[in-house]
């Protein structure tokens, strides 16, 4: 059963300390999303990639986060340093884009950050 | 500006009644989809049903449907008889871009919904 796979599913941190959180996206996948989830703004597109190349990160905050996607099987979001307003659940999402496929995402379980 | 808008941070509706969340989009992209998404409390995201820009008809899915309106720009989610087991909080979507090259997908702030019994 293929599924998207984040780690760690929950951290606690203290404040200005490095995160960095993991993703395996579904084989075959070409896309693969980061969004971050809070009551107030719902679900924040951070950042993807489209056959590993990084197509935008304008949602991110540059100075603190950098995604990668070193190979297909990998994407790492990383915050440095943490602060406490980054504290939120962060899920990667991967999907088929493009070549008359919809565009549905499989999440993964999300990784819940605390900072303290 | 947003350009997915859910004017309904929450809502209250009688076991076995419809439910209409709402939905309005913003693009200037001719091709686009629209997706609602369900996040029931354990934090999951399921995936509802679909609806492409160039669909003629209304997306449907079991008692999921889509009420497309495209001159208005909105696509909110109709629930017919609704269960204790969708209270939920349920996301719209959108992909926007140009076919293959650079389609991002973007969410509302969501609408939570609790089914009374």
């Amino acid at each position: 059963d293929a599924r998207v796979t984040q780690t760690p599913r929950h951290k606690v941190t203290e404040m200005g300390q490095e995160v960095t959180m993991r993703c395996q996206p579904i084989l075959g996948h070409n896309t693969v999303f980061w969004y971050r989830q809070t009551m107030m703004q719902g679900l924040e597109l951070l950042a993807y990639f489209r056959n590993r190349a990084p197509l935008d990160d304008s949602g991110m905050p540059k100075d603190r986060f950098s995604a990668e996607m070193p190979d297909a099987t990998l994407a790492t979001l990383k915050i440095q340093p943490s602060e406490p307003r980054d504290s939120a659940v962060y899920f990667c999402a991967s999907g088929p884009l493009g070549g008359g496929n919809t565009g549905e995402l499989f999440f993964g379980e999300g990784s819940r950050l605390t900072v303290l | 500006a947003q350009k997915i808008t859910q004017t309904q941070p929450g809502m209250f509706v009688q076991e076995k009644e419809a439910v209409t969340l709402d939905c309005t989009y913003d693009t200037s992209d001719p091709s686009y989809g629209l997706f609602w998404y369900k996040q029931p409390s354990s934090g999951e995201m399921i995936f509802l049903i679909y609806q492409g820009s160039y669909d003629q008809q209304n997306a449907t899915e079991g008692r999921y449907s889509l009420n497309f309106q495209k001159a208005r720009k909105s696509a909110n989610l109709v629930i017919s008889a609704s269960q204790l087991g969708d209270s939920a909080m349920y996301f719209c979507a959108m992909r926007e871009g140009r076919g293959n090259r650079d389609d991002k997908i973007i969410f509302g702030k969501g609408t939570r919904l609790h089914i009374l019994p």
